[in-house]
């Protein structure tokens, strides 16, 4: 596709349930973003990536909060152990380049709710 | 510790007329400053951005204003349009870093 891709768009989750969130980067982007977007906030940093590197991870909460980017492309947001407050929307980004902020293209989000 | 606030939780304008966004950061340290535009259900999109030896850049209808003095950023759109209506945020970021600190948008709604 031409853009970013995020799946699922929308996931309800039982509290203590674990789910994963993927993200399809725009092809031959380099650099991975994933932000956290609570209702009525701005988005927050979690994590970056360039190319299978995590190079920052300062943003991820909670140790039940883990990225990863194997092989450069997709990444997977994986989250353990859901609790309320981890109900937001899950942005992933990317980038040609490394820290122009105005050619970070950014997904849908992935929407979730913990019950 | 809100490094980005933008104080005006929501703005509504006449279409036609200048609607004025106001955003405040707290580090001087920042090189290059955003205005991000996001419709429901959507990701942000970018909108325009200045660097921080500038003090204004224009695009079209939006000009963003930087008075770094008083660590300020403001973004006009003349003239809006009912299509503006949008939440809208700020963001920043030093050259040498890799991550948008955002602020906490302002709704814009535009009336016909």
């Amino acid at each position: 596709g031409a853009g970013v891709s995020q799946s699922p768009r929308y996931k309800v989750a039982k509290r203590g349930q674990d789910v994963a969130l993927r993200c399809d980067p725009i092809s031959g982007h380099v650099s991975l973003f994933w932000y956290q977007q609570a209702l009525g906030q701005g988005p927050e940093f979690l994590t970056y990536f360039q190319n299978e590197a995590q190079l920052d991870k300062s943003g991820l909460p909670s140790d039940r909060f883990f990225a990863e980017r194997p092989e450069g492309s997709v990444s997977t947001l994986k989250i353990q152990r859901t609790q309320q407050e981890d109900s937001a929307v899950y942005l992933c980004a990317s980038s040609s380049t490394r820290t122009d902020g105005n050619t970070i293209y950014f997904g849908e989000g992935s929407w979730l709710t913990v019950v | 510790d809100q490094q980005v606030k933008q104080n005006s939780p929501s703005l509504s304008v006449q279409e036609g007329r200048i609607s004025i966004l106001n955003c405040d950061y707290t580090n001087s340290m920042f090189d290059y400053f955003l205005w991000y535009k996001k419709y429901p259900a959507e990701g942000p999109t970018f909108l325009i951005s200045i660097s921080s030896i500038k003090d204004k850049n224009e695009d079209g209808r939006f000009t963003v204003f930087l008075n770094k003095s008083a660590k300020h950023l403001s973004l006009h759109i003349v003239p809006s349009q009912p299509g503006d209506s949008a939440v809208y945020f700020c963001a920043v970021h030093k050259a040498a870093g890799n991550k948008l600190t955002f602020g906490g948008g302002t709704r814009v709604l535009v009336k016909p």
